[in-house]
């Protein structure tokens, strides 16, 4: 298995530009998880969707930020327009829901940083 | 609610004494609780887990876990550092009746030669 596989690994952008960053989650997880990380804040979950249905975006920072999953192997997050203040490490994360308990497997991340 | 609290943000221990990271959590229900460990520019990778049972979980690469109803907590253990243990490790909990994981901020761990 090829693991969560996200791209581009790193993002230089300039401030107002649009950012798309791309996720393709194990085959046959069901759920999808879009995380940011930064030093000041640590690990922080933005928006979770199940069965290709976001469930919960309450972690999206504002409107600036949107997600899409169109189909069960691709996931998208999109900032429009970008800030400084947007760099991070945004990471992708899979799981099967079909037990009671699961763990959640990581893709190596997307290093964004916005001029 | 359910949260996490890693207490150390940094671990040293010179490599083949024991190591032990701490975690503490808080939440309604009954907790199901991980670790994941993190190398420099990689993503997360999941070490280990406590769903129910015995209080002593083992993991990946030689870890383990103790759960503590009454402390609230699950440290993670190992009996001999290696050089290579040497990275940011995150404790996550997920109480019944969410969906998703809480994530401590995490505690370096350095193992000196």
């Amino acid at each position: 298995d090829a693991g969560v596989i996200q791209s581009p690994r790193h993002e230089v952008t300039e401030m107002g530009q649009e950012v798309t960053l791309r996720c393709k989650p194990i085959s046959g997880h069901n759920s999808l998880f879009w995380y940011r990380q930064t030093m000041m804040r640590g690990l922080e979950l933005l928006i979770y969707f199940n069965n290709n249905v976001p469930i919960d975006d309450s972690g999206m920072p504002e409107d600036r930020f949107s997600a899409k999953m169109p189909n069960a192997s691709f996931s998208t997050l999109k900032i429009q327009p970008s800030e400084p203040r947007d760099s991070a490490v945004y990471f992708c994360a899979s799981s099967l829901v079909r037990r009671a308990v699961y763990e959640q497997y990581f893709g190596p991340g997307t290093r964004l940083t916005v001029t | 609610a359910q949260s996490v609290a890693q207490p150390e943000d940094q671990v040293n221990v010179a490599e083949g004494n024991p190591l032990t990271v701490k975690c503490t959590y808080s939440v309604s229900g009954n907790p199901y609780l991980f670790w994941y460990v993190q190398y420099p520019n990689r993503g997360l990778q999941f070490l280990l887990k406590y769903i129910t049972g015995d209080n002593l979980v083992k993991g990946s690469y030689g870890f383990e876990a103790e759960f503590n109803k009454s402390q609230t907590s699950f440290h993670l253990k190992k009996p001999s550092a290696l050089v290579s243990d040497s990275a940011l490790y995150f404790c996550a909990v997920r109480d019944t009746g969410y969906s998703t994981l809480t994530f401590g901020k995490g505690t370096m761990l350095l193992v000196s030669p």
